[in-house]
Formats: structure tokens, C-alpha cells, sequence
């Protein structure tokens, strides 16, 4: 029973667009929320995160948004770039325990 | 430079062979987990553990043990490995226990025939 869903599988969105992923989560014990990305034959490195007590969380043109409520949270990329082509991983966090979603394959059109 | 290291990046490998994956860190972190990637699954914990000598189970254990003798080192150890095992497989440590932003290594593709 997957607890973290990012029901994207892929995303494709032109160069200087906004790009926005999404992701759904089943526990309401979970506190804290983060993005990680992944090229290819390499690791996830950590984007951003979030904690509950906040709604929103910007970092340069990366924006993290969370509805305690919908169990959601997004991830807005904008401008998008050539080199944000990646796969995208959401992970919900509580208490040790931490889950990570399939992950959505971002491409960035030039 | 700070890392995760593992090895190795890809083996091909017989059922019932053991094998083990290495995996070393040199941030002085305290926590250190194993993850497989499995297409559609997203990464699902294998172990993890919060200082030396301190291990837990995670969500897939089965078919896998671990130690941790030392704060660097977590090794995983397939006894008898099976094709259900063939997977992409990941390291990451932590200077928080459990929380927050978790450094992995560049991940270590494993086929058992």
C-alpha cells in the first residue's frame, strides 16, 4: 500500500515554463516533506523541503507548497531549464520514518 | 570531498551466491540506510540504523542483513541472493537521525540470474 503517490509518471514542459509536480500522501502523522532529484547513474540529491507548520518554501526558482488538508504538495520549478530534466522523487517524513513516491520524469524542451 | 561510497556500481550475479554491497561515508554522520529502486515503486528502505551497533528493519528486509561496526561503514549482505533481488540500490547517511536531507551515493545495480 503505497502511502506517498506521485501519479505523474512523466512531465514534459517547454524551456522558461513553469513546471509544477505533484505528489499525495495517505498519513496525516507525517511532519515534514522533501524533494529530491535524479539524474541518470547517479544518486537523489536533496532539492527542498518543507515542514508542517509551513504552507510554502522558496529557494531560488524552486517553490514548495503544502495542503496539510489535501495531504498534497507540489513542487514549482520557473523558470524550467534544459538541466532540470530529471526524475523527481517527493519523500514524507514522521518519526524515522520515511517515504518516498515513484518519483515523475521531468524533460525541459529547449 | 564529502560522499557516500559504494561498491560495487554493478554486479551480475548467480542465485544463492552471496555477495555484499559496501558502503562508506566520511561526514561523520550517524545515520545510514539502504533503499532499492524498482520502477514504480520509488525507493523503499531496506535497513537503517542510527548509530553503531544500532539496526532496524524497514520496509523490505527480507533477504538482506546489514551491520554496523563502525560510524563510516554499513555494508548490506545478500546470503543467498534471489532474481527478485535484481534491483538499483542505494546508501545514504544523515547527520540527523531519520530527518531531514539524506546524501546517498551514486547507487549499485544488482542482477541476480
Amino acid at each position: 500500500d503505497q502511502q506517498v503517490k506521485q501519479n505523474s509518471p512523466s512531465l514534459s514542459v517547454q524551456e522558461g515554463r513553469i513546471s509544477i509536480l505533484n505528489c499525495d500522501y495517505t498519513n496525516s502523522m507525517f511532519d515534514y516533506f522533501l524533494w529530491y532529484k535524479k539524474y541518470p547513474a547517479e544518486g537523489p540529491t536533496f532539492l527542498i523541503s518543507i515542514s508542517s507548520i509551513k504552507d510554502k518554501n522558496e529557494d531560488g526558482r524552486f517553490t514548495v507548497f503544502l495542503n496539510k488538508s489535501a495531504k498534497h504538495l507540489s513542487l514549482h520549478i520557473v523558470p524550467s531549464q534544459p538541466g532540470d530534466s530529471a526524475v523527481y522523487f517527493c519523500a514524507v517524513y514522521n518519526n524515522n520514518d520515511m517515504r518516498f513516491g515513484a518519483g515523475t520524469r521531468l524533460t525541459v524542451k529547449p | 570531498e564529502a560522499q557516500v561510497t559504494q561498491n560495487p556500481r554493478y554486479l551480475i550475479t548467480v542465485t544463492g551466491k552471496k555477495l555484499t554491497v559496501t558502503c562508506s561515508q566520511n561526514m561523520n554522520h550517524e545515520y545510514m540506510s539502504w533503499y532499492r529502486q524498482d520502477p514504480g515503486l520509488g525507493l523503499r528502505q531496506i535497513y537503517y540504523s542510527m548509530n553503531v551497533e544500532v539496526t532496524d528493519k524497514g520496509d523490505v528486509p527480507e533477504g538482506y542483513k546489514v551491520s554496523r561496526k563502525e560510524k563510516r561503514n554499513f555494508p548490506l549482505i545478500l546470503e543467498s541472493p534471489s532474481p527478485n533481488q535484481t534491483s538499483l540500490y542505494f546508501c545514504a547517511s544523515s547527520p540527523f537521525q531519520g530527518v531531514g536531507e539524506l546524501f546517498f551515493g551514486e547507487g549499485s545495480r544488482l542482477t541476480v540470474l
